[in-house]
C-alpha cells in the first residue's frame, strides 16, 4: 500500500479545469512532485517541489499543497493531457521516496 | 542533455537474480545527484526501489531491501540494480533515473523484465 493516496480515475471536459489530489501525512513536512505518464512512455515531471513547473511544461499545469493534501490543477484541459498522473514525496520517516497509486485522467 | 539507458535481460527465471545496468550520458555521476531505480508492474502504479549517491551511500524501499542491491561504477558512468529471488510479482518495466532530493528529473526509457520459466 502507498503512503500517498490518489483517486484512481478522474474525468474532465475538454477546455475545463480539473484538480487531481494526493493525500498523505508526510506532505505536511515534505514537498510533492507530479509526473505525467502516457502509455508506452517514461514518466514526465510536470510539477516539482509543490508548485514549480519545469521548462517546457505548459502554464496550464499548476501545483499547490494545503495541509496533508497536494493538488495538481490543469486549467483548460487539452486532449493531449489524457494520461496517468502520479504524485511522489518522501515517506513519514523522511528516509525513502514514495509514489501515490496514480490517477487516470480522461478528457471527454 | 542528460540521458539514461537501461540494459539487461528481458526474461528472468523464477528464483533467479535480475540484474540491470543504467548507462548515463551527458552528465558525470561523480558530479553529484542521486541515481535510482523505479519500476511499474503491469496494470499497477510506480514503485520506488532504491537510490544511490556517487559516494556509494544507498537507500532502499523497506519492502524490497532484503532482496535488492544498488551499486555505482563512476569509472563507467553507470549504476546497477540486482533483485534476488525474483517471482512473477517482480515483472515490471524498470526505469533508471536521476534524483534531485526527492524529485525525479530525468528518466530512462524503461526496460520490460518478465519473470517466467
Amino acid at each position: 500500500s502507498s503512503e500517498l493516496t490518489q483517486d484512481p480515475a478522474v474525468s474532465v471536459a475538454l477546455g475545463q479545469t480539473v484538480r487531481i489530489t494526493c493525500q498523505g501525512d508526510s506532505l505536511r513536512y515534505f514537498s510533492a512532485n507530479w509526473y505525467q505518464q502516457k502509455p508506452g512512455q517514461a514518466p514526465l515531471l510536470v510539477i516539482f517541489r509543490k508548485h514549480n513547473r519545469p521548462s517546457g511544461i505548459p502554464e496550464r499545469f499548476s501545483g499547490s499543497t494545503s495541509g496533508i493534501t497536494a493538488s495538481l490543477t490543469i486549467t483548460g484541459a487539452q486532449a493531449e493531457d489524457e494520461a496517468d498522473y502520479y504524485c511522489n514525496s518522501r515517506d513519514t520517516s523522511g528516509n525513502h521516496l514514495v509514489f501515490g497509486g496514480g490517477t487516470k485522467l480522461t478528457v471527454v | 542533455q542528460v540521458q539514461l539507458q537501461e540494459s539487461g535481460p528481458g526474461l528472468v527465471k523464477p528464483s533467479a537474480t535480475l540484474s540491470l545496468t543504467c548507462t548515463v550520458s551527458g552528465f558525470s555521476i561523480s558530479s553529484g545527484y542521486h541515481w535510482g531505480w523505479i519500476r511499474k508492474p503491469p496494470g499497477k502504479g510506480l514503485e520506488y526501489i532504491a537510490n544511490i549517491f556517487h559516494s556509494g551511500t544507498s537507500y532502499y524501499n523497506p519492502s524490497l531491501q532484503t532482496r535488492v542491491t544498488i551499486s555505482v561504477d563512476t569509472s563507467k558512468n553507470q549504476f546497477s540494480l540486482e533483485v534476488r529471488s525474483v517471482t512473477a510479482a517482480d515483472t515490471a518495466v524498470y526505469y533508471c533515473a536521476r534524483l534531485t532530493y526527492d524529485t525525479v528529473d530525468y528518466w530512462g526509457q524503461g526496460t520490460l523484465v518478465t519473470v517466467s520459466s
